[in-house]
């Protein structure tokens, strides 16, 4: 199976910061590889997939970046609605996997 | 706008069969994958498997040996069975679609259940 390791496990920022989380792959993942964001009590969203393709409807704001085995998912300016727990996915190869979650708290 | 629901039974004892129903509304359930994907309390995500409309299935291989993904297109359903469940099987079950159109990500998900597996 493959591994994802998602960095870091917390983080705590302020509405208006800029947000980077880091997702690395145990091999080579090519560009398969989708973000979710999920709120307390909720499924997760779907936010980016194939590493940086923004899924319908979700703000600019969100963006992806990354291949092979090191990905990244920026907030360019934090809103209030963000505070929520992320996801990165692998979709390269079956099992899917997700990795541990970053949990995105208020400052 | 496609829509999912899960139903079933929120409690199964332990050694028994847990299962799951997902209704499919607002598409059909005749193209894409549709899967099963559980979240312990407080923990991640751990992807079960899936099902074509066809009944072709994968299975995350930590579970295939318990796991069965069945398919009524008559109904727009599909359906979970866990056998020989143990407290470790306590979790909030979705079911989900997987989009292959955009590289097999899941792009709608139910709201999830909570199953709880008691002693």
């Amino acid at each position: 199976d493959i591994q994802l390791t998602q960095s870091p496990s917390f983080l705590s920022a302020s509405v208006g910061d800029r947000v980077t989380i880091t997702c690395r792959a145990s091999q080579g993942i090519s560009s398969y590889l989708a973000w979710y964001q999920q709120k307390p009590g909720k499924a997760p969203k779907l936010l980016i997939y194939t590493a940086s393709t923004l899924q319908s409807g979700v703000p600019s704001r969100f963006s992806g970046s990354g291949s092979g085995t090191e990905f990244t998912l920026t907030i360019s300016s934090l809103q209030p609605e963000d505070f929520a727990t992320y996801y990165c996915q692998q979709l390269n190869s079956y099992p899917l996997t997700f990795g541990q979650g970053t949990k995105v708290e208020i400052k | 706008q496609v829509q999912l629901q899960e139903s079933g039974p929120g409690l199964v004892k332990a050694s028994e069969t847990l299962s799951l129903t997902c209704t499919v509304s607002g598409g059909s359930i005749s193209t894409y994958y549709w899967s099963w994907i559980r979240q312990p309390p407080g923990k991640g995500l751990e992807w079960i498997g899936y099902i074509y409309y066809s009944g072709g299935t994968n299975y995350n291989p930590s579970l295939k040996s318990r796991v069965t993904i069945s398919v009524d297109t008559s109904k727009n359903q599909f359906s979970l069975k866990l056998s020989s469940v143990t407290a470790a099987d306590t979790a909030v079950y979705y079911c989900a679609r997987e989009n292959y159109d955009s590289s097999g990500s899941i792009d709608y998900w139910g709201q999830g259940t909570l199953v709880t597996v008691s002693s």
